[in-house]
Order: C-alpha cells, then structure tokens, then sequence
C-alpha cells in the first residue's frame, strides 16, 4: 500500500463547478498535513496546510479526518486557472520529509 | 532572482556514464531536500541535508546515487553507470527549519534521459 494515496482523476468540469478530492494516508504517526499544487512542466509549489479543525483559505477548503486518516480538499466556484495537478502531502514525526501522493490532475472548462 | 536554482535545466546522457547535478537553495534555508519525479507520479523523496548532514536517505535509494552538501550550502547529487530508469525530473527544494513545518521551496528541476 502506498504511504499516501489519491483520487486518480482527471477531474474535469467546468467553470464555476465545485470539485473535491480525497486523500488517504497510512502511517498514523504523520503530523502534518499540505495540499501542493503544481503545474504542467513546473515545479509543486504549497497551496495550503490542512489543519485538525479544517480550514479555509478564499474558494480552498480543506480537511482533516486523522480517526480515518484521511484529508480533503474542496474548491468552489472553479476557474480556468484552476487547472493543474493537486498534490497531497504528508509530513512524518520531526518534519523530515514530505510523502507526496501521485496528484490529481484537474481540468476546468469554459 | 532568490529562489532555489538547479542545474543544469535538461542532461541526455547515454546509459552507463555518470552525471552530476547542483542544486543552490535558497541562502537562509538549512534544510536541503533532493526528491524524483516521473511522469504521472508525485515526486519521490531521495535524501536531505540540515546543514552539511545528511539526515536521512530513502531505502529506495541505490548505492548509484550520491549527495553532498558541503559547508551547508550548494548540494551536489550523483549518480554512476546511469540507467534508463534513472530517466525522470530531479527537484531540490530547501526549508528553513527551526523545530516546526516551514514550507518547501521547490526549484525547477533537472530533467534526466538516459539512452
């Protein structure tokens, strides 16, 4: 099983629609949690932290279930600039490295 | 420009022959990540450094491939008798570290094919 897994996607919808995805982890000893975004042909850069209470940042809600293991992301009223690949991303006892899922690749349409 | 540089951008190299990769993070940074990413994957933790120690390497790691990060600065990451499989994106990112999560900074990466 791998350390973290994700949606296999693509997701496409059109603008204005609301997505969500989903992540599961396995090592119950993790942390701390990110969704990372990156972009065709460049590099994961950090789109939010995901906290034990959940928390939002403008369109990007994100949530933590630590009892399943298992954290979302959801997105309002998407926009063209949306599109890209989302990455979940967990962070082991001490902060040493980050586990990155495979993503999710999302495509927002006129 | 102050972000993390990688160099070069784009290597072919035949299979069998070495290659070195540089990484400059950013200056305050004392943590420095070395990761791999192909095609349709997440990228895929090597090795870090806290300073000029190396920390921690990935099982996964082939006795090929080799870090430094000498004087806490710039890292270097080798690997010998490439392979094809070898073929793939090679990102640094750096963070700076003082006992909580500070966010990784990404540079654009080296693009390794292997013939």
């Amino acid at each position: 099983r791998k350390e973290v897994e994700q949606d296999p996607g693509p997701f496409n919808v059109p603008e204005g629609a609301t997505v969500a995805f989903n992540c599961t982890y396995s090592n119950s000893a993790s942390q701390s949690f990110f969704w990372y975004r990156q972009d065709c042909r460049k590099e994961p850069k950090l789109l939010m932290s995901v906290y034990s209470s959940g928390n939002e940042d403008g369109r990007f809600t994100a949530q933590l279930n630590r009892a399943s293991q298992y954290i979302s992301l959801l997105i309002r009223d998407s926009k063209l600039s949306d599109s890209a690949t989302y990455l979940c991303v967990v962070a082991g006892d001490g902060y040493n490295k980050l586990i990155f899922g495979a993503g999710t690749r999302l495509a927002v349409h006129p | 420009d102050t972000g993390v540089s990688q160099d070069p951008r784009h290597k072919i190299t035949k299979r069998g022959q070495n290659v070195t990769f540089r990484c400059d993070p950013i200056s305050e940074h004392n943590r420095l990540y070395w990761y791999r990413q192909t095609l349709g994957q997440g990228p895929e933790f090597l090795t870090y450094f806290q300073n000029e120690a190396q920390l921690e390497k990935s099982r996964l790691l082939s006795d090929r491939f080799s870090a430094e990060r000498p004087k806490g600065s710039f890292s270097t990451l080798e690997i010998q008798r490439t392979e094809q499989g070898d073929s793939a994106m090679y990102l640094c990112a750096s963070s700076f570290s003082s006992g909580e999560y500070s966010p990784l900074h990404f540079g654009n990466g080296t693009r390794l094919t292997v013939t």
